[in-house]
């Protein structure tokens, strides 16, 4: 594994069916992070963790889950899927968040999630 | 929080020429503003970044200016090749809870 890697690359998905998604870094950064890109709307910060054990809510938040159980691993949940979170969906880490530390953040290739 | 605006939404130039992206921020306290290309069905990758402290920053064909007192900065590409078509992303942030984004700008390289 080099960088950040995401599964599926795709997925179709009927409205109500549970989803996670996954992303995982072999950087060994403290900081990872959940957008949705939609067209019109750019990206969009979803959840976030500064570090392993914590998370914290970004700008739509609402039907997502996440968990950071360890340094590599930032999965993203979708309990009960629903239209509107038709999306393309970035993971990116950074080293660190915040402060003289901010530094570049590094993105996966995606996974495109259909709800029907 | 932070609200980032991006403009404009789409461009076009001659191949050759320059092109130049605008973005404003809201929020004073964000103090990291780079800057993102993103090619069809990929990832965004970042191609150049400023910190606060720093009011300009080039990078071969690509530079970035920022005003900290108007609350905006700006992506300059001089000498247009085709493979600059791609859509770009501004960004502000510097807090822990990671960057806000523009809208993105879809430029187009004519040749």
């Amino acid at each position: 594994i080099a960088g950040i890697t995401q599964a599926p690359t795709s997925q179709i998905l009927a409205a109500g069916r549970r989803m996670t998604l996954r992303c995982t870094q072999d950087m060994r950064h403290n900081a990872m992070y959940w957008y949705r890109q939609d067209l019109g709307l750019g990206l969009r910060l979803i959840h976030y963790s500064n570090t392993a054990g914590t998370t914290g809510k970004g700008e739509v938040p609402d039907g997502y889950s996440v968990s950071r159980a360890n340094t590599d691993d930032f999965p993203l949940t979708l309990a009960s899927a629903v239209p509107s979170q038709t999306s393309v969906y970035f993971c990116a880490s950074s080293v660190a968040s915040g402060g003289a530390d901010y530094n570049e953040q590094f993105f996966g290739p995606g996974t495109r999630l259909t709800v029907l | 929080g932070e609200n980032v605006e991006q403009h404009p939404s789409t461009l076009s130039v001659q191949e050759g020429d320059s092109a130049v992206i605008k973005c404003t921020y809201s929020d004073s306290a964000s103090n990291y503003f780079p800057w993102y290309k993103q090619e069809l069905g990929k990832g965004p990758q970042l191609i150049i970044d400023i910190r606060s402290n720093v009011g300009e920053k080039k990078d071969q064909r690509i530079a970035v200016t920022l005003n900290k007192t108007a609350k905006h900065f700006s992506l300059h590409i001089t000498e247009t090749q085709p493979e600059d078509s791609a859509v770009y992303f501004c960004a502000a942030g510097g807090g822990a809870d990671g960057l806000t984004f523009g809208k993105g700008t879809h430029l187009i390289i004519q040749p």
